[in-house]
């Protein structure tokens, strides 16, 4: 089955920049799609079709995506992004329509 | 405002059938499609389908056709998910969200029902 790859875990001080990758193989044909879980809470969109961001999201947030590989970008980390994101995606060769990545932890020192 | 209710947290024995509902508010219900997502203890999302209920069309996971059936109420704007005959494995928290077309992101996302099964 088609899968998205991600990091398990980043972990950063706050004012840093984090960096999250997704990589799949239909990337360069469909768009990406990122979402924050904080702990015990439902999801969130916060970046969609690869760069876009959804009313009322920070723009420390951003997204972009190159060859089979999808990035979210925060940038000046700050304590209250500390959760896990996920991204997802099509997935155009299977008969499954939406996959997501493993998602992963970003952790704030 | 638009909101995504879900009904409440369930404890079932293996075997039990079940049904869990999302309530679309704020918005006109058959217009926009709802998914469903797993989230299985300590795990990732898993996409379980999606429903337009404005034409009554579903699209399952491969990995869950046969298991659950999603089902639409247009009449009072409400979203089902539903097991014949549960698992321990079914144990997690369930999420409907809500997306403007088949590609887009899903926007809007319920509270979650938690269903616990037990052996």
């Amino acid at each position: 089955s088609y899968e998205l790859t991600q990091p398990p875990s980043v972990s950063l001080s706050p004012g840093q920049t984090a960096r999250i990758t997704c990589s799949g193989d239909t990337l360069p044909s469909q768009f990406t799609y990122w979402y924050q879980q904080k702990a015990g809470q439902a999801p969130i969109l916060i970046i969609y079709k690869d760069t876009k961001r959804p009313s009322g999201i920070p723009e420390r947030f951003s997204g972009s995506s190159s060859g089979t590989t999808a990035t979210l970008t925060i940038s000046g980390v700050q304590a209250e992004d500390e959760a896990d994101y996920y991204c997802q995606s099509a997935d155009t060769r299977g008969n499954n329509p939406w996959v997501f990545g493993g998602g992963t932890k970003l952790t704030v020192l | 405002e638009v909101q995504l209710v879900q009904s409440g947290a369930e404890a079932k024995k293996a075997g039990e059938s079940l049904r869990i509902s999302c309530r679309g508010v704020g918005y006109k219900f058959s217009n926009y499609w709802i998914a469903w997502v797993r989230q299985k203890p300590g795990k990732g999302l898993e996409w379980m389908g999606i429903m337009y209920p404005g034409a009554s069309d579903i699209r399952y996971n491969p990995s869950l056709q046969g298991q659950v059936t999603m089902s639409v109420d247009n009449s009072n704007s409400v979203a089902h998910l539903q097991w014949s005959s549960l698992k321990a494995s079914d144990s997690a928290v369930y999420y409907c969200a809500r997306q403007s077309d088949f590609y887009s992101g899903m926007n809007d996302w319920g509270q979650g029902t938690q269903v616990t099964v037990s052996s």
